[in-house]
Order: structure tokens, then sequence, then C-alpha cells
């Protein structure tokens, strides 16, 4: 157990639906970063918080967003879902005093149908 | 731009045998080399890592070498056993002090005992 925890575990849902992925990270870590899994893309950066402030963007579309709240958990908003937006939605925290180490949750599997 | 390519995609090796998967990476600033194993629908886990002031770190039966000058790093695995099988992520830190990690697209090892 690596201390990150995230909600729902699996969500299936339509296409052109809108859903809301939770993280929360492990006790201090002020850094989440969120990352897509898919078969064909690999393992993609999307986007990383930091103490509630947006630090870095990677390949996220504009259809996804995302928020970190002053209790340092965080949300991923995935909105007008196609078929290629299933796959599985890992966050990761950091702790800065550590010196790199990203702590993966157990990840989030979407299904669009 | 940030790429990492990682060989090869696939390996088996006999139980007892090493197993080597190499990366290169195109970020001449990346600082951090971390290497994930991840088990079939599990989250990815760090075995080990390495920065870019050195050349070579050890652990157990896991080493990891890094040549800067001609940017590619690789995972040794010694006396592989069948836990050892999973698919094994390399990664560089792409994002200076944001540490947002770029991956390579995974090698599938399996070690048959």
């Amino acid at each position: 157990d690596s201390g990150v925890t995230q909600t729902p575990k699996h969500l299936i849902t339509a296409t052109g639906q809108r859903v809301t992925l939770r993280c929360s990270p492990r006790s201090g870590d002020l850094s989440v970063y969120w990352y897509q899994q898919s078969l064909d893309q690999g393992l993609q950066f999307l986007i990383h918080y930091y103490n509630g402030e947006e630090r870095a963007k990677g390949n996220i579309l504009e259809r996804f967003s995302a928020q970190q709240f002053p209790d340092l958990h965080s949300e991923l908003n995935l909105s007008s879902l196609e078929l290629g937006d299933s796959a599985l939605y890992f966050c990761a925290s950091r702790n800065s005093g550590t010196y790199n180490e990203q702590f993966f949750g157990p990840g989030t599997r979407l299904t669009v149908l | 731009g940030e790429n990492v390519e990682q060989h090869p995609s696939t390996l088996s090796v006999q139980e007892g045998d090493s197993a080597v998967i190499k990366c290169t990476y195109s970020d001449s600033a990346s600082n951090y080399f971390p290497w994930y194993k991840q088990e079939l629908g599990k989250r990815p886990q760090l075995i080990i890592d390495i920065r870019s002031n050195v050349g070579e770190k050890k652990d157990q039966r896991i080493a990891v070498t890094l040549n800067k000058t001609a940017k590619h790093f690789s995972l040794h695995i010694t006396e592989t056993q069948p836990e050892d099988s999973a698919v094994y992520f390399c990664a560089e830190n792409s994002g200076g002090s944001n540490y947002k990690l770029t991956f390579g697209k995974g090698t599938l090892l399996t070690v048959n005992p």
C-alpha cells in the first residue's frame, strides 16, 4: 500500500458523459501528479499540482481539467467522454522533502461505452 | 522534446538467468531516472532509481547504470525469479523542479521456472 488512495476503482460510463476521479495523496505530500495509461500510449503525464497550484501540464486534453483542494486531495474531471478516453488513470504523490520518488495510487479504470 | 525509448518490448528468460532492459532519452537536462515495476492490474512501484551524478547503483539483485554522455540507462536483474515477471518501465524527470516523469513504453519480462 503506497498510502495514495483513488476512488472509484472502476467507472463505466457512456460517450458524451462527464466523470470525476478522486485522489488523496500520502499524508504530508504536497505534490499530486495525474497519469493516463492506455495500451497504445503507455503511461502519459497529464498534469501536476503543488499545494493547490497547477505547476505543469502534459498531454492533457482541453476536455479534461483538474484541481487540488486545500486538504490536498485532487480531482480529475473528464468531460464529453469519447471511446478513446478508456484507460487507467493513476495519480501519484511526492513529498518535496524526499528527492524524487513518486508514489502511485491503485488507479481508476475508466471504460467509456 | 521529451522522449524515452525502451528496449526490448518483451523479454523472456529462464529462472536464474539475468535480464537487461535498456532506455535512451533525449533531454540532456534530465537528472533523475527511476525504474518502475508494474504487475498485472496493479500500480507502478518504484524498484530503483539513479541520479545524474551517479554512474551505477545496486540494490541486491537489481542494478541500474547510467551513461550521461550517450544518454542511456539500463536495468539489470540478476538471478531472476518467477516473481520478477511484470512490466518494467524506465522514466526520466523531464520536468525540472516539477519532477514530472516521461515513461518508456515498458518491457514485459517473463521469467520461466
